[in-house]
């Protein structure tokens, strides 16, 4: 019964790969949004997704491109990686009708650059 | 532009005592405030959320804050500290002017719970 879930939890690369994070939520919620935590825990919205429309994007290198098939799912593929993308990615959605800002958290993507 | 404060970016209380969390915001608007919580190694929670209903918000687990609109706080409390509560916690402002779609998260208080 697991609300917003992503995978892989861990993901190890090294330099100049290319890698997808998927997320899903079961929530029936219609906004998603991407966030990369730093080591330093500062946490920074990347994109927001409304019905599967990008809405917000903060300045993300293109390297990084989301990618909504539907309403429950957002991924994230990130080309060229970098050691600077090494962070934990949260994943998250939130409904219409309580505020789109209440959102819930999938559990965090690890990833290491190497 | 809106933006978030913590003051502290580590608290340590003994377990049972309160607990006080200062956050900060900056709003052109009104504002919608939120706080979370992150237990290590999991992802965020939401405690509670301040839009405009009442100043004083109850959230979970016995935490509560109040938005105070002259001092431009919304500062976290909880009476009696549980071991549990140890993890990091976020305030969270909304920017209104997006329709909710950005927040902007200050940058954590690690709260450390003694026995």
């Amino acid at each position: 019964d697991t609300a917003v879930s992503q995978t892989p939890k861990y993901l190890v690369t090294q330099m100049g790969n290319d890698k997808s994070i998927k997320c899903e939520q079961n929530l029936g919620h219609d906004t998603m949004y991407w966030y990369k935590q730093d080591s330093k825990k500062f946490l920074k919205i990347m994109f927001s997704y409304n019905n599967k429309e990008l809405i917000i994007n903060e300045t993300v290198p293109n390297r990084f491109s989301p990618k909504s098939p539907d309403k429950a799912h957002l991924n994230l593929h990130i080309n060229s990686l970098e050691l600077g993308d090494s962070a934990v990615y949260f994943c998250a959605s939130s409904p219409p009708d309580r505020g789109r800002d209440e959102q819930y958290f999938g559990p965090g993507t690890r990833l290491t650059v190497t | 532009a809106q933006s978030v404060t913590q003051l502290d970016s580590h608290v340590s209380v003994s377990e049972g005592t309160p607990v006080l969390l200062r956050c900060n915001y900056s709003s052109s608007y009104s504002p919608s405030l939120f706080w979370y919580v992150q237990h290590p190694n999991k992802g965020l929670q939401l405690l509670l959320k301040y839009t405009s209903a009442a100043t004083l918000v109850k959230g979970i687990n016995g935490f509560e804050a109040e938005f105070k609109k002259s001092e431009t706080s919304f500062h976290l409390t909880k009476p009696s500290a549980h071991m549990s509560d140890a993890a990091e916690y976020f305030c969270v402002v909304s920017d209104p002017l997006t329709g909710g779609f950005k927040t902007i998260f200050g940058a954590g208080t690690r709260l450390f719970v003694k026995a």
